[in-house]
């Protein structure tokens, strides 16, 4: 069992919809991550959240809004999706951030109609 | 110049035989090397990682690194059907942007071990 869990493990929306994804993790990790996944491709990072502040924001479009209620959790917001959107989110922990031994949750696969 | 590079394969080896990934990077301050496993559908799971020049071992699995060359490696030896899966190559940035300190990862070697 990973230690990072995420939900829903899948996810249709509509273009016009909201949704969230959602990462919680028990690890007492500081670090938080968001990363996305196309068929055949690699993990591209999207955001890091460190100590619960937005440290790294990879040029991201603003239909997706990160959010760290607290140290455990971790939120994806979705709205105004595209197709083109559609992907493997993969949220991740490391003890601190830039302490490389990401521990990756199992995944939330969306499908934007 | 592509920051990590892998052979995107797929690689075929027979049941017993030993695999060998390959992975070069570009950023000659990286220190941390790290090779994750990931099936199909699932997420990328940790095999080894390793920080020095020389050879680590653990178990079937041996990384290899190269740092004057850039290179970084993944022996499997005694593969087995199982280990069927894309081997992701991911290598720490010290320089450029908001990547600086975080893993970039190599578009992935998809391994195919027949029996």
């Amino acid at each position: 069992d990973t230690e990072v869990t995420q939900t829903p493990k899948h996810l249709v929306m509509g273009m016009t919809n909201k949704k969230s994804l959602k990462c919680e993790q028990h690890m007492g990790h500081r670090a938080m991550y968001w990363y996305k996944q196309k068929a055949k491709k690699p993990p591209e990072l999207m955001f890091v959240y460190s100590y619960e502040k937005l440290s790294i924001n990879e040029s991201v479009p603003s239909r997706f809004s990160p959010e760290c209620p607290n140290s455990s959790l971790l939120n994806l917001h979705l709205h105004a999706l595209q197709p083109e959107d559609s992907a493997l989110y993969l949220c991740a922990s490391t003890r601190e951030a830039g302490a490389n031994v990401l521990t990756f949750g199992a995944g939330s696969r969306l499908t934007v109609l | 110049q592509k920051e990590v590079e892998q052979n995107s394969g797929p690689l075929s080896v027979p049941e017993g035989a030993i695999a060998s990934l390959n992975c070069t990077y570009s950023d000659r301050g990286s220190q941390s090397f790290f090779w994750y496993r990931q099936y199909s559908g699932k997420s990328p799971e940790l095999i080894m990682f390793i920080y020095s020049n020389g050879d680590k071992e653990d178990g079937r699995f041996t990384a290899q690194l190269n740092k004057a060359s850039q290179y970084v490696s993944l022996l499997i030896r005694d593969s087995q059907p199982s280990d069927s899966a894309t081997y992701l190559c991911a290598v720490n940035m010290t320089k450029g942007g908001g990547s600086q300190g975080n893993l970039i990862f190599g578009k992935g070697t998809k391994l195919s071990v027949k029996p």
